[in-house]
């Protein structure tokens, strides 16, 4: 059965500081797609990235980055130089090739203080 | 820009009540998706419908029916509302691209069950 574990409920950082939101998974499809929403306070679910299984790269965007390991089932999501505005709970999900539908985590609340 | 529009962002219904909630979407997607989201469990999949008067159960179907007469249309239905079903209920809809799938979520309906 296809699983998504974020096993950090809460992270809590200063402003600056670098913070790493872990992220693994679990599924027996070869092909699959693996993605990270962001929550901010007003309940909007923000699409941040998406990644399908045969592409391992890793993604950089701003202060984002994004580390896909299919060796250790894990897609875990950098902030570098964290602020203020990146607080929310950031979800983790999967999906099947052939199925739409998504597998969520149960999500990481981040906090970034001044 | 895809639009998922939620018919309300907040809700209050006594128990027993029927409750409808809807949910359009302007960019002619195939699927839909009605999820229900709760602190410490993530988003799970209550019911989703990939076509007109098609519709399949998710995770969590019980005491939820939906209905899609129109493909921009997709309503989630509360029989006769249960405090447990106090919860904020996001409406996604999916499209796929040569990278895969991407899901556009509305913005949530928070349901309160008195």
């Amino acid at each position: 059965a296809q699983k998504v574990t974020q096993a950090q409920t809460e992270i809590s950082v200063v402003e600056k500081e670098d913070v790493t939101l872990d992220c693994v998974y679990e599924t027996r499809d070869t092909t699959y797609y693996l993605f990270w929403y962001k929550q901010p306070p007003s309940g909007e679910l923000v699409f941040l990235i998406r990644r399908n299984s045969f592409d391992e790269q890793n993604e950089i965007s701003g202060r984002y980055s994004w580390n896909f390991q299919k060796s250790t089932s894990s897609f875990n999501f950098t902030i570098t130089a964290s602020q203020v505005v990146d607080s929310a709970v950031y979800f983790c999900a999967l999906s099947e090739e052939l199925i739409d539908k998504l597998i969520f985590g149960t999500g990481t609340r981040l906090q970034v203080f001044p | 820009d895809v639009k998922v529009t939620q018919s309300s962002r907040y809700l209050v219904k006594r128990t027993g009540e029927k409750v409808f909630l809807e949910c359009v979407q302007d960019m002619d997607h195939e699927n839909m998706f009605w999820y229900r989201q709760d602190p410490g469990l993530g988003l799970r999949l209550i019911y989703f419908s990939y076509d007109v008067k098609m519709k399949e159960k998710g995770d969590i179907p019980e005491g939820y029916s939906v209905s899609r007469e129109k493909k921009e249309r997709f309503s989630l239905i509360l029989e006769s509302a249960s405090t447990n079903q106090t919860s904020m209920y996001l409406c996604a809809s999916s499209a796929r691209d040569l990278s895969g799938i991407e899901q556009y979520f509305g913005p949530g309906t928070r349901l309160t069950v008195t």
